[in-house]
């Protein structure tokens, strides 16, 4: 089945520097990835819609200079949280769809636990 | 995407069935209805989907009623390792839309 891999699963930085988390589609092709954030005991909330050549679809609210997304190639997509700040702490996922699966959902990574202190 | 309701939390006990409700009363003809679950500190899993016909694999069934306005998603044995959040999603599949989590139930399997 569709594999999606998430590097890191965690990762503590210090504030106002910058971090980069990797998503990577492994067995199948993906134009398009999804990044998303998810706070404590709350749902996923999605950031922005990374497309593979072109820029980055980002939702209301935030902000593109601070969360950069890169989708240089059909198998990795990143994202760089730049002069994080302890507010940014959060959980965030990726997610691919492999379309050679027809009407199957979305794989997701196993997502990148940030702190940052 | 159709909008979806479910409640916040149920409990079940561990070899009984699980049965989760969602609502999805606005959903439209070429929508589907996915089951995703999160099991604490991970990422979203698949687990099943279906238009109109009910639906099972090796994870569960998925009871869609006939006018499509509300699902269930059954889990048949439930162990203590479906602990988890689980989200009713209403999509259509031709689209390249976005995926929209709603805040899902809660299951929690005890002994």
């Amino acid at each position: 089945g569709a594999v999606v891999s998430q590097h890191p699963s965690w990762v503590i930085c210090k504030s106002g520097t910058s971090v980069k988390i990797e998503c990577r589609s492994l067995d199948f092709q993906a134009t398009t990835m999804f990044w998303y954030r998810q706070f404590p005991k709350q749902s996923l909330m999605l950031m922005a819609t990374s497309n593979e050549g072109s820029k980055a679809t980002y939702e209301q609210g935030v902000e593109k200079d601070k969360f950069l997304i890169n989708h240089a190639s059909l198998t990795l997509s990143t994202l760089t949280v730049t002069s994080a700040h302890p507010e940014d702490s959060s959980f965030y996922i990726c997610s691919a769809r492999d379309l050679g699966r027809g009407n199957y959902g979305y794989t997701f990574g196993s997502g990148t636990r940030l702190t940052v202190v | 995407d159709a909008k979806t309701t479910q409640p916040p939390s149920m409990d079940c006990a561990e070899g009984r069935a699980a049965n989760l409700p969602c609502n999805h009363s606005t959903i439209s003809g070429n929508e589907y209805v996915y089951w995703y679950r999160q099991i604490h500190s991970q990422g979203p899993q698949y687990i099943i989907h279906g238009l109109k016909n009910n639906e099972t694999n090796e994870m569960a069934s998925l009871i869609i009623t006939e006018d499509r306005k509300s699902s269930t998603l059954i889990l048949p044995h439930a162990t203590l390792r479906d602990t988890a959040v689980y989200y009713c999603i209403v999509r259509d599949p031709g689209t390249a839309s976005k995926l929209t989590f709603g805040t899902g139930t809660r299951l929690q399997v005890t002994l």
